[in-house]
């Protein structure tokens, strides 16, 4: 089992859509959470950390499930400029040792 | 500007031929990193470094070598290249022991080796 899992996509929704993704993680020790997005051929970049209360920030929010171990990242009212790949990253030890997703792709259409 | 600096942006090398990748960052970061990200494996960290004079393993460290006399310096070495080692390379920095704010990357270098 892969230390850090994302459904590949392609997710396609239209302008305006609400569009949610999931990542599941394999050690209950992990501390810290984080989403990344990745534009094409562009190094990614932070988008937002995920706290044990759940986090939101505009149009995007976060969840942690600890029991469950997975984490989400839910967009509301989707815009063009939200077509990316977007990266699970998990930090086992609450150090340095990222571990990342293989990512989401996300396109939305006109 | 905070930045993560790496170059060059792309190269295209033949096998055997040496080449190094250069990283800076300008944040006073402890902690570097190197990855290389290949179709449908994401991000897998190639070698990092706690501190100046400090660096280990890790993930896929075969075929590099990685060197940090400075703090803000990081570069990666590739002593002979090979085909399988053509992918996408990214140098990243945090602050050491803050892995919980993520880590800022560089703008890639994307190597071919033919």
């Amino acid at each position: 089992r892969k230390e850090v899992e994302q459904d590949p996509g392609p997710f396609n929704v239209p302008e305006g859509a609400t569009v949610a993704f999931n990542c599941t993680y394999s050690n209950s020790a992990s501390q810290s959470f984080f989403w990344y997005r990745q534009d094409c051929r562009k190094e990614p970049k932070l988008l937002m950390s995920v706290y044990s209360s759940g986090n939101e920030d505009g149009r995007f929010t976060a969840q942690l499930n600890r029991a469950s171990q997975y984490i989400s990242l839910l967009i509301r009212d989707s815009k063009l400029s939200d077509s990316a790949t977007y990266l699970c990253v998990v930090n086992p030890y609450n150090n340095n040792d990222m571990r990342f997703g293989a990512g989401t792709r996300l396109t939305v259409k006109p | 500007e905070a930045q993560v600096t790496q170059n060059p942006r792309y190269l295209i090398t033949v096998t055997g031929k040496k080449l190094t990748v250069t990283c800076s960052q300008n944040m006073n970061h402890e902690y570097m990193s190197w990855y290389r990200q290949d179709p449908g494996l994401g991000l897998r960290q190639i070698y990092y470094s706690m501190n100046v004079e400090v660096t280990d393993k890790g993930d896929v460290p075969e075929g590099y070598k990685v060197s940090r006399k400075e703090k803000r310096n990081f570069p990666l070495i590739l002593e002979s290249p090979s085909p399988n080692q053509t992918s996408l390379y990214f140098c990243a920095s945090s602050l050491y022991g803050q892995g919980a704010y993520g880590y800022t990357f560089g703008s890639g270098t994307r190597l071919t080796v033919v």
